[in-house]
């Protein structure tokens, strides 16, 4: 079953702005890691948080996880038309054998 | 990382019969899993399959309709089983990173079920 939701479901920008994704939970969590899918194609993983850290940086990525809110956000600064994909956020639980529990996705489009 | 190949990438096939789908890896992993993205939806997972044993299935998948082997550690197959239109599908396989917790994912199947 889904662990949570993100939102918005769709989102629609021009290129150069900030892209920002929310993706809420349901129980606790090892880490929680954000997906990028390009038109139905495999999943591309694009960076893990741990339970215990607040943010993560990874080039125009940044991740924040409050545990207390059970939510997480990924922004994605200065868009680009290449952007433009289905981003999932996913949790991990201690003692899952690294199975993930996928939200709902948010489809994000960038237009040029 | 992990590179990963899955077959066929893409079929249409008719109601009631059966297509296996193959999942290969270019290292060996102790866990590979299979997901299923319904159209428009997110992932849901529908077992593990581990080298040695039979598949761990998550709850609503069953191993009659959903059988997988595991022959060794760079391959798996998923098979579904008398299919209907509701079977259609992106089928994913991944693996788990050797010292990370990331999972690494195939290019995917889309099975269409007329």
């Amino acid at each position: 079953s889904q662990q949570g939701e993100e939102d918005p479901q769709a989102l629609s920008i021009q290129e150069g702005e900030n892209a920002t994704m929310n993706c809420s939970y349901k129980t606790s969590i090892n880490n929680l890691q954000w997906y990028r899918q390009n038109s139905g194609r495999g999943l591309v993983h694009l960076i893990l948080i741990r339970s215990n850290e607040r943010e993560k940086h990874s080039g125009r990525l940044r991740v924040t996880l409050d545990t207390s809110k059970k939510s997480s956000s990924l922004l994605i600064t200065a868009s680009r038309a290449a952007d433009t994909a289905s981003y999932f956020c996913a949790t991990q639980t201690s003692g899952s054998a690294r199975q993930l529990t996928f939200g709902s996705g948010t489809q994000l489009t960038v237009l040029p | 990382s992990a590179v990963i190949s899955q077959k066929p990438s893409r079929d249409i096939c008719q109601r009631g019969t059966s297509l296996t789908i193959q999942c290969q890896v270019d290292s060996q992993v102790t866990m590979m899993f299979w997901y299923r993205q319904q159209p428009g939806q997110s992932l849901t997972l529908i077992a593990t399959a581990n080298q040695g044993s039979e598949a761990t299935y998550e709850s609503g998948f069953v191993i009659d309709k959903f059988p997988i082997s595991r022959p060794n550690l760079t391959f798996s197959t998923l098979t579904v089983s008398n299919m209907s239109p509701e079977d259609s599908s992106i089928y994913l396989c991944s693996v788990g990173g050797r010292s990370t917790d990331t999972q690494y994912f195939g290019p995917g199947t889309r099975l269409t079920v007329l």
